[in-house]
């Protein structure tokens, strides 16, 4: 089944204790992005990625880190969460090919950071 | 500051009705639109989309209309039915890169 999976799908942390979210497709897609949704504030992008190796910032990026180290896998990393960053996140890849840029979603972790 | 905006945070509708959902933005330089629904404790999923070059795409009981002059973009359900009852977003882009999307609309119809 053609798929984005994130794990962990909760999580609730400590100010300070570094934690990576994981993200992975299955759908052999270029382009991979994270994104943040918040009350009020809708979907807002954190980074996204053209390719292995090639990441940029989307428009939300302070505080987070990402890689692209394979096609399939794009991890979130917070190496210092603060409680601002408690929202809900979800990843998402695309094809990304001959103009046709609709994203496939994963189903979304929920970050608390206390 | 926001972009792209979706100025109404709900909308209800009776089945078998015309659903009209509305999003505008700011920046001319968007050439690709798209529209995602969104169920509760569930990723967006894509409905449809629509390039600048025209302004209007059709699929199905969903139609997206583009106004490029205004700026203005809409998503028509006809009819709409209990089962598109969700959270819709509006999202742009230059090229396929950056994505910008709405605050959303929570549409609920009414059997």
């Amino acid at each position: 089944e053609a798929q984005v999976t994130q794990n962990p799908r909760y999580l609730i942390t400590v100010t300070g204790k570094k934690l990576t979210v994981t993200c992975s497709q299955n759908m052999n897609h270029e382009y991979m992005s994270w994104y943040r949704q918040d009350p009020g504030l809708g979907l807002r992008q954190i980074y996204y990625s053209m390719n292995v190796e090639a990441t940029d910032k989307g428009d939300v990026p302070e505080g987070y880190k990402v890689s692209r180290k394979e096609k399939r896998n794009f991890p979130l990393i917070l190496e210092s969460p603060s409680p601002n960053q408690t929202s809900l996140y979800f990843c998402a890849s695309s094809p990304h090919d001959r103009g046709v840029y609709e994203q496939y979603f994963g189903p979304g972790t929920r970050l608390t950071v206390t | 500051d926001q972009q792209v905006k979706q100025n109404s945070p709900s909308l209800s509708v009776q089945e078998g009705r015309i659903s009209i959902l509305n999003c505008d933005y700011t920046n001319s330089m968007f050439d690709y639109f798209l529209w995602y629904k969104k169920y509760p404790a569930e990723g967006p999923t894509f409905l449809i989309s629509i390039s600048s070059i025209k302004d209007k795409n059709e699929d199905g009981r969903f139609t997206v209309f583009l106004n490029k002059s205004a700026k203005h973009l809409s998503l028509h359900i006809v009819p709409s039915q209990p089962g598109d009852s969700a959270v819709y977003f509006c999202a742009a882009s230059v090229t396929g890169n950056q994505f910008y999307f709405g605050t959303g609309t929570s549409l609920t119809v009414i059997p």
